[in-house]
């Protein structure tokens, strides 16, 4: 089974700054899928990066970037340039990609504040 | 494009009541996930179906909680009768099943039973 493990439950930022949420993961399977989900106090679940096994480049995605380390099996989510808006709960996920692979597995979540 | 709908997006109710929560998924999406959030357990699937099959209800927490899709566009997760401890946040998802697998979350449904 996978696991998924966030070590930060909480975190804070000053607005402008940058900063990294870490998150490591336990998996037997040689290709899988990595997310990273916010939700912000509207609770709306969205969708902020995704990164395939298979491809060495890190993933972009505007302000948002990962540092994904394949045989560390982590997956850390940087954010530069902090704004208010991106005060929210982040959640980092796996999925496999085999045949019938469908269950998304959540860590616990970090709780980013960005400060003004 | 309408992303995933959820009806209603408050509910609270008594204890013993029975509960409906709904949901429609993007249109073409042949998955559909039904999720619930608690501060103490997190993300949980309850669960998946597949072209409008259940194909894993493991997570269903007991007979009280029951869920259908009668066709492509709509699903209902039901519980009856509702206890205080079903107090949490459910989340719809659907996704097409691709290259990402990524599933596209609706924005939830708030369950208080007092």
């Amino acid at each position: 089974a996978q696991t998924v493990t966030q070590s930060q439950p909480e975190m804070s930022v000053q607005e402008a700054e940058t900063v990294t949420l870490s998150c490591t993961y336990d998996t037997s399977e040689s290709n899988y899928y990595l997310f990273w989900y916010k939700q912000p106090p509207s609770r709306q679940m969205i969708l902020v990066i995704r990164q395939e096994a298979y491809k060495q480049q890190n993933a972009t995605e505007n302000r948002f970037s990962v540092n994904f380390q394949k045989a560390a099996k982590s997956f850390s989510l940087k954010i530069s340039d902090s704004q208010l808006g991106d005060t929210a709960m982040y959640f980092c996920a796996f999925i496999g990609s085999g045949a019938g692979s469908y269950q998304l597995t959540f860590g616990k979540g970090t709780k980013l504040s960005v400060i003004p | 494009d309408a992303g995933v709908i959820q009806s209603p997006r408050h509910e609270v109710t008594e204890m013993g009541q029975e509960v409906t929560l709904r949901c429609k998924p993007i249109s073409g999406h042949n998955s559909l996930f039904w999720y619930r959030q608690t501060m103490m357990r997190g993300l949980e699937l309850l669960i998946y179906f597949n072209n409008n099959v259940p194909i894993d209800d493991s997570g269903m927490p007991e007979d009280r909680f029951s869920a259908k899709m009668p066709n492509a566009s709509f699903s209902t997760l039901k519980i009856q009768p509702s206890e205080p401890r079903d107090s949490a946040v459910y989340f719809c998802a659907s996704s097409l099943a691709d290259i990402y697998n990524e599933q596209f979350f609706g924005p939830g449904t708030r369950l208080t039973v007092l």
